[in-house]
């Protein structure tokens, strides 16, 4: 499995675009970029997946270079509810295997 | 709400005692997955099922095992509980079916343990 790095935390404030970027120097090529969101005491939510070039849906996007050796997950316009903790995982595309998550990124908004 | 459901929702217990963690994937799911999340180790997967069978194997101790049942729900059985075993405990579940195309796993809520 290819290890991810993330920023351990990032402050921002409301109504600004936040952009978290993780390292994959080891990505495969049938692997995936897949985002994940916790709130503490809750399970981990999906965010959004992609492969490369830009993937975007009704909350975040996802940015990956044609490298593929890191992605950059941006979240537009952010509130004091996307304070939370982002995960950037990389794994082959399927649902059928079990997740690894790294230490992910803490994500503080202030008002 | 993600539609997988887990009882009970706290649970608290002395050491040497052995707890039954419940879950209920969302309807149609055939697989399972269990993991633990600690403080010091994050989150760690333990153990998946798959329609009743066996798939995967993660951190999971000799201590805790699990099965799958016919209706699909998954139970997670942990014995001789240690104070490290103090967690939240999260079921996930996914579809698996050929058409599924992303890593996209619906967590529960958790079961917060904890090993006085």
């Amino acid at each position: 499995l290819a290890k991810t790095t993330q920023p351990i935390s990032m402050d921002s404030y409301e109504g600004q675009e936040v952009n978290i970027t993780c390292s994959h120097n080891n990505i495969a090529t049938n692997d995936y970029i897949t985002w994940y969101q916790q709130f503490p005491s809750q399970g981990p939510r999906f965010i959004i997946q992609g492969y490369k070039t830009k993937v975007t849906n009704e909350v975040a996007s996802l940015f990956i270079p044609a490298d593929r050796k890191s992605s950059t997950l941006s979240l537009p316009r952010v509130s004091l509810s996307d304070t939370a903790v982002y995960y950037c995982l990389v794994a082959r595309r399927s649902s059928a295997r079990q997740l690894t998550f790294g230490s992910g990124t803490q994500l503080t908004v202030l008002p | 709400d993600s539609g997988v459901t887990q009882t009970p929702k706290h649970l608290i217990t002395a050491t040497g005692q052995r707890v039954t963690l419940r879950c209920s994937p969302r309807s149609g799911d055939l697989s399972v997955y269990w993991y633990q999340q600690s403080l010091d180790q994050g989150l760690q997967f333990l153990i998946q099922y798959y329609n009743g069978e066996e798939r995967a194997k993660g951190n999971i101790l000799e201590r805790f095992s699990a099965q799958q049942f016919p209706d699909l729900h998954s139970e997670l059985n942990l014995s001789s509980l240690e104070l490290g075993d103090s967690a939240l405990y999260f079921c996930a579940s996914s579809v698996d079916s050929s058409g599924s195309t992303y890593n996209e796993q619906f967590f529960g809520p958790g079961t917060r343990l904890t090993v006085l």
